[in-house]
């Protein structure tokens, strides 16, 4: 099945610094990557997705680029405040018909003011 | 408010105890998925019910069950808990685009 994994764990950054979260994963059948924020105590919500017939997609001052031939696939944040604080979560879904994400394990991203 | 709800939002309750929670997908959505955050943790799927019928089975321990009604809403029984079972567990109902969660439910096990 397939197996996402994430780096790095935790990611410190200065405020205005960028950010760079990468993800790998293993099923080449996946055609769908979400990415998710989740501040302390809440739920996770999607921030930023991408399919795999498209390399790079932008949203003011994240985006995602996608490797398909490599299997991986980042998360980038300019411009980075402290409001970014919080866990990401990458995702992949695995073509199934169902739509049924694999989660990373996350990275906690602290944004110092 | 996602559209997604969750009830109760706290439960403590103590070992070897039996509870259930709740899940209300958002209108329109067939799918509810389940998942299980325990403290600084990643998300452990648990399982996936597509109108009203099971599709998908994570890491879900046999004390666990879940089930989905014709309003598809869906419940997710954990019983004989143990205090490993101490965790947030999230729903999300999906539209084949993308999920949406819900504001997940604390359990504490004492």
């Amino acid at each position: 099945g397939e197996n996402v994994e994430q780096h790095p764990s935790t990611l410190s950054v200065q405020e205005g610094d960028s950010a760079v979260i990468k993800c790998t994963y293993s099923d080449s059948a996946s055609n769908y990557f979400p990415w998710y924020k989740q501040e302390l105590g809440k739920r996770p919500q999607l921030i930023i997705d991408i399919r795999s017939n498209v390399g790079e997609k932008k949203d003011q001052r994240i985006a995602v680029t996608l490797n398909k031939t490599a299997k991986h696939f980042s998360l980038h944040i300019t411009e980075t405040q402290p409001e970014d604080s919080a866990v990401y979560f990458c995702a992949a879904n695995p073509n199934t018909g169902f739509q049924k994400l694999v989660f990373g394990t996350g990275t906690r991203l602290l944004v110092s003011p | 408010d996602s559209g997604v709800t969750q009830t109760p939002k706290h439960l403590i309750t103590a070992t070897g105890q039996r509870v259930t929670l709740r899940c209300s997908p958002r209108s329109g959505d067939l799918s509810v998925y389940w998942y299980q955050q325990s403290l600084d943790q990643g998300l452990q799927f648990l399982i996936h019910y597509y109108n009203g019928e099971e599709r998908a089975k994570g890491n879900i321990l046999e004390r666990f069950s879940a089930q989905q009604f014709p309003d598809l809403h869906s419940e997710l029984n954990l019983s004989s808990l143990e205090l490993g079972d101490s965790a947030l567990y999230f729903c999300a109902s999906s539209d084949r685009v993308g999920y949406t969660f819900g504001s997940g439910t604390r359990l504490t096990v004492v």
